[in-house]
């Protein structure tokens, strides 16, 4: 069975770094894509960024893209977000998934989540 | 960005009834439209992939239809667990987007 744990979410200063965490089991880890996907209270999905299976290509929404850096370990099946320069705005629920990525199509889809890890921006 | 419109934003029907949720894109994305449903205080699930591909373990009673700009997800026997919030997502271009979601109460 895929199992999908965050890890590393909680109550941070405006300007504070975290650190969140994705432990992976019950598929291969290093055979996937992997994605963050979060959810601020009360509103719908905004995906965060994907990996590659090797870690060799990262992607991340533009607008995040000079703050959060996703990185990932094969070895130990985790998958990571660096979040800097926190703000009131990035408050939100925190999911990993598996991201179906097939080359060469634009089929992609998530088909497995965690359950998500709470990050709240305040001072 | 590609934007995801949804529609109802909101609905109500009786165990049984047919329902139908509409996203719209707004710009063709051919068939990569995938459908999640989320229940309150959980991860979203994954129902549908490329428009009408069941994703395992997915009830039947679940169909996905449409092409280009107009999708819609069907519940052709609304049940109680099927209460909570569906989405629409787009994986035509990058970043993928999210539908801001259709809330489904069960009477």
């Amino acid at each position: 069975e895929v199992q999908l744990v965050e890890s590393g979410g909680g109550l941070v200063q405006p300007g504070g770094s975290l650190r969140l965490s994705c432990a992976a089991s019950g598929f291969t880890f290093s055979q996937y894509w992997m994605t963050w996907v979060r959810q601020a209270p009360g509103k719908g999905l905004e995906w965060v960024g994907n990996i590659k299976v090797d870690g060799s290509e990262t992607y991340h929404l533009d607008s995040l893209k000079d703050r959060f850096t996703i990185s990932r370990d094969n070895a130990k099946n985790s998958l990571y977000l660096q979040m800097n320069s926190l703000r009131a705005e990035d408050t939100a629920v925190y999911y990993c998934a598996r991201d179906l990525t097939y080359s060469d199509t634009y089929l992609r889809y998530f088909d497995s989540w965690g359950q998500g890890t709470v990050v709240t921006v305040s001072s | 960005d590609i934007q995801m419109t949804q529609s109802p934003s909101s609905l109500s029907a009786s165990i049984g009834n047919r329902v139908t949720i509409t996203c719209r894109a707004s710009q063709s994305i051919g068939k990569y439209l995938n459908w999640f449903h989320q229940k309150p205080g959980k991860a979203p699930r994954l129902l549908i992939y490329a428009t009408s591909n069941l994703q395992s373990g997915v009830p039947s009673r679940f169909t996905g239809s449409g092409s280009e700009t107009e999708f819609t997800l069907t519940i052709s026997s609304l049940q109680r667990e099927d209460f909570g919030t569906y989405f629409c997502q787009q994986s035509y271009n990058s970043p993928p987007t999210f539908g801001q979601g259709t809330k489904v109460e069960v009477k």
